[in-house]
């Protein structure tokens, strides 16, 4: 079984700031990672995942995360943002052989100008 | 990729009658999944269900409450049977091709 923990519910910051949501996981088996976004009033999205090679891995919209196993963490940061950044976030766990995805509770990451 | 398409995209519905939400997808899968995100919370796995067979409920939900068809490889029903104000929330239908696709959920408010 895997668990999620996303340590910040909200994240106030300004238009430019840089900013970094916590993603703390807990499996008994190897897993995969996602960071999803849901924009308001719209459905999830996938921003960035690892599922091997490079411990960093990068979205379109210059978003990063990196996966650290010895904290199992999947921090996601991004060094300006937009005020179209605003969303929710949600980290999510998949172990190597199964289908199932576990999220993590969610942080709301609020851009303001 | 996979797109998929879910009706209603919102209802309004009374304590003590059912709605089915439908799930569409334009490929064919193996696996659909069922979730839950309850107002201010995380997505929640309802079931799983596979072309063919009983859906897998996870602890905590039953198939008397939430009846699931999967008649084909691209559609799936969700039923919210017997609602309560404590069923209000989205429902989301998934499904995992080369990566977990979503739905873009189905808004419920029981009053």
């Amino acid at each position: 079984a895997q668990s999620v923990t996303q340590l910040d519910s909200q994240v106030p910051v300004f238009e430019e700031a840089p900013v970094e949501l916590r993603c703390n996981y807990s499996s008994s088996v190897s897993v995969y990672l996602f960071w999803y976004v849901q924009y308001p009033n719209q459905g999830l999205q996938l921003l960035l995942k690892y599922l091997s090679g490079s411990t960093l891995v990068e979205s379109i919209n210059g978003f990063e995360a990196e996966f650290n196993k010895s904290q199992t963490s999947f921090h996601l940061r991004k060094p300006s943002v937009h005020i179209s950044d605003t969303a929710e976030y949600f980290c999510a766990v998949r172990g190597h052989t199964g289908n199932m995805l576990t999220f993590g509770g969610g942080t709301r990451l609020m851009v303001k100008p | 990729s996979a797109v998929i398409s879910q009706k209603p995209s919102r209802d309004i519905c009374q304590r003590g009658t059912s709605l089915t939400i439908q799930c569409q997808v334009d490929s064919q899968v193996t696996m659909m999944f069922w979730y839950r995100q309850q107002p201010g919370q995380s997505l929640t796995l309802i079931a799983t269900a596979n072309q063919g067979s009983e859906a897998t409920y996870e602890s905590g939900f039953v198939i008397d409450k939430f009846p699931i068809s999967r008649p084909n490889l691209t559609f799936s029903t969700l039923t919210v049977s017997n609602m309560s104000p404590e069923d209000s929330s989205i429902y989301l239908c998934s499904v995992n091709s080369d990566e977990q696709y979503f739905g873009p959920g189905t808004r419920l408010t029981v009053t």
